[in-house]
């Protein structure tokens, strides 16, 4: 069956980038979307098809492909992105999550 | 506005069956595919499937092809999910979402989820 890989876990520092990869066979073929979940709240969607940004959600928000891969680029990192982070896209058997990214802001 | 609200938290024990529901509002319901997803305790998203109120055209994971059964009543905007027998591993979290206009897509309005506790 279909898998997306993500990183278990990123770490960073107030103010500083980060980036979430989620790879991928089908990526090159299809659309990727981008999750947020906080603790004990529904996920909400900060990316879809692959770059577009959802009205309300920041600008520091922002996704790109290439490849196989596709990455999610939080620019000034806030205490409030700390989340945990799921891609989701599809192959011809059915979509799928990826694992999940745990981001920690220290 | 958008909303898709579920039914209330479930406790069963193994071998009841279980139908939890999710209400869409504020958009046309018949033309946006909505979806399931479960979470199961600290653990991360599974997509389960997805049906088209429309049609009823459903579609499902292979991993819960035959596990569960996804239904949909369009005359009051309500999708379905559904179990007949529980095993204690159906234990989790499960949510709905719209899930993209007239074919899958993003899921851009989530229910606030559905815990069921499966527990002898």
């Amino acid at each position: 069956s279909y898998e997306l890989t993500q990183p278990p876990s990123v770490s960073v520092s107030p103010g500083q980038t980060a980036r979430i990869t989620c790879s991928g066979d089908a990526l090159p073929n299809q659309y990727a979307y981008w999750y947020q979940q906080k603790p004990g709240q529904a996920p909400v969607v900060v990316i879809y098809k692959d770059s577009e940004r959802p009205s309300g959600i920041p600008e520091r928000f922002s996704g790109s492909s290439s490849g196989t891969t596709v990455t999610l680029t939080i620019s000034g990192v806030q205490a409030e992105d700390e989340a945990d982070y799921y891609c989701q896209s599809a192959d011809s058997s059915g979509t799928v999550f990826g694992g999940g990214t745990k981001l920690t802001v220290l | 506005e958008v909303q898709m609200v579920q039914s209330g938290a479930e406790v069963k024990k193994p071998g009841e069956s279980l139908k939890i529901s999710c209400k869409g509002s504020g958009y046309s319901f018949i033309r946006y595919w909505i979806g399931w997803v479960r979470q199961m305790p600290g653990k991360g998203l599974e997509w389960m499937g997805i049906i088209y109120p429309g049609d009823s055209d459903t579609r499902y994971s292979p991993s819960f092809q035959g596990q569960v059964t996804i239904s949909v009543d369009k005359s009051i905007t309500t999708a379905y999910l559904q179990w007949s027998s529980l095993k204690a591993s159906d234990t989790a979290m499960y949510y709905c979402a719209r899930a993209g206009y007239n074919s899958p897509g993003v899921m851009d309005v989530w229910g606030q989820g559905t815990t069921v506790t499966v527990s002898s």
